[in-house]
């Protein structure tokens, strides 16, 4: 119930192309979800997150869908572009002092 | 200046020694976390401190020991290093107060990669 599941490991897109990556979570009691997004050799660093009273969120190219009785949520970066390649990872706050990450997901953004 | 700096980069020693990462926030944060990310790029929290008190400890060996001097400080002491130490650690924090760290942005340091030949 403190897992958050992933998918696809791994990704590759075309510039321009739209990725998608998705997760899913079992505990009701999670209710804030980042995604965080990081380069090799940084720490990761939040890309944009959302509470489940929106279905949706956006920021400039990065959008999260949100469906709550799925208990679902994904991330969709419009026009992908080669400076997007980095792995990312969503998250999910099942309470307080605690994050819960999923297994990351390598995107590759083809020039 | 950086918000969240960790010391050292690399740390590359023999099984069996004890080793320390040093970690520090200039954020003005009540809430400090230590991460391990293994080979698979796996993301798990490690502890979590609020205003220098051991809030969680998510069933790390023994041989791993936090301390906070301050809340501007988390460091982490790993005793008698073994092969599956080796992991990129990273230390985060995020501003707390009163909400718990719940719906916070989590500012993460560059990371410590540690190798244990």
């Amino acid at each position: 119930q403190q897992q958050v599941k992933q998918s696809p490991q791994s990704l590759i897109v075309q510039k321009g192309g739209i990725s998608i990556i998705n997760c899913a979570y079992e505990n009701t009691a999670f209710d804030y979800f980042p995604w965080y997004q990081q380069f090799p050799g940084k720490g990761p660093a939040l890309l944009i997150a959302i509470r489940p009273d929106v279905s949706e969120k956006k920021e400039g190219r990065f959008t999260i869908s949100f469906n709550k009785s799925a208990k679902q949520f994904s991330l969709h970066i419009m026009d992908s572009q080669p400076g997007d390649s980095a792995t990312y990872f969503c998250a999910a706050n099942p309470g307080t002092y605690k994050y819960i990450f999923g297994t990351g997901t390598r995107l590759k953004v083809l020039a | 200046d950086t918000a969240v700096s960790q010391t050292p980069k690399y740390l590359v020693t023999q099984m069996g020694n004890d080793k320390s990462i040093k970690c520090e926030q200039n954020l003005g944060h009540d809430t400090m976390y230590w991460y391990k990310q293994d080979s698979k790029k796996f993301l798990k929290i490690m502890f979590s401190y609020n205003n220098k008190e051991l809030i969680i400890n998510e069933t790390v060996p023994n041989r791993f020991s936090p301390k906070s001097p301050d809340k501007a400080h988390l460091n982490l002491h790993i005793n008698s290093l073994e092969l599956g130490d080796s992991a990129v650690y990273f230390c985060a924090s995020s501003r707390s107060g009163t909400s718990g760290g719940f719906g916070e942005t989590q500012y993460f340091g560059p990371g410590t990669r540690l190798l244990v030949l």
